[in-house]
């Protein structure tokens, strides 16, 4: 595609409840990162795929986040068992190599507010 | 882990105006991206620059790497320039590291 899409664009979710967010990279990179980004605050990386694999899972703040991505296109975010401090924009880019020295380019991000 | 500390947090100014906004970096990097986060949250990439300057019509970044900063300037600001401005590094593994952001109003 044209550039990297996300969706959905907002989620109001209860307490509790699971979420997916989706990401869709640019056609033919094979990076793909997670972040999150708070209200008036700079972004927190989440984790890094390359093709399928996530060699990095370091950011994910707890169990309750996962991610996985298929057929080296496609990545969804799952949170388990939301809770209010996950409330953020959440942000997926893509770049084309995944061996750094490249810019990443950035979805226009899912809000999610939990309630 | 490396830090990114940028300056001023907060700048206004008129339209017609020119900027520069400071991004410091704690250790040496293979990569710094300047991005511009309009009102409605999408980021914009502006410069890759590692080393070296680049100019993009009325905006310019310098990146000194010995001495671990960058520069970004905007020239002859316009209203359309107002958001946030996020500098950012890479770090292990590739991830940006983000430093807080300048946030720039351009007043009419």
């Amino acid at each position: 595609g044209a550039g990297v899409s996300q969706s959905p664009s907002n989620k109001v979710t209860e307490k509790g409840k699971d979420v997916e967010l989706r990401c869709d990279p640019i056609s033919g990179h094979t990076a793909l990162y997670w972040y999150r980004q708070s209200l008036g605050q700079g972004l927190e990386f989440l984790i890094y795929f390359q093709g399928n694999s996530a060699p990095d899972k370091s950011g994910l703040p707890s169990d309750r986040f996962s991610a996985e991505r298929t057929g080296g296109s496609v990545s969804t975010l799952t949170i388990q068992r939301t809770q209010q401090e996950d409330s953020a924009v959440y942000l997926c880019a893509s770049s084309l190599g995944g061996k750094g020295q490249e810019t990443q380019y950035f979805g226009p991000g899912t809000r999610l507010l939990v309630l | 882990g490396i830090q990114v500390e940028q300056s001023p947090p907060d700048l206004i100014l008129q339209e017609g105006a020119n900027s520069t906004l400071r991004c410091n970096f704690s250790d040496s990097v293979n990569n710094l991206q300047w991005f511009h986060q309009n009102p409605w949250g999408q980021l914009i990439n502006l410069f890759y620059i590692p080393s070296g300057t680049k100019q993009n019509g009325r905006l310019s970044a310098t990146t000194v790497a010995t001495e671990r900063y960058s520069l970004l300037y905007i020239s002859s600001s316009q209203t359309t320039d107002s958001g946030v401005y996020f500098c950012a590094v890479e770090g292990s593994n590739y991830q940006l590291i983000w430093g807080a952001g300048t946030k720039l109003i351009i007043k009419p």
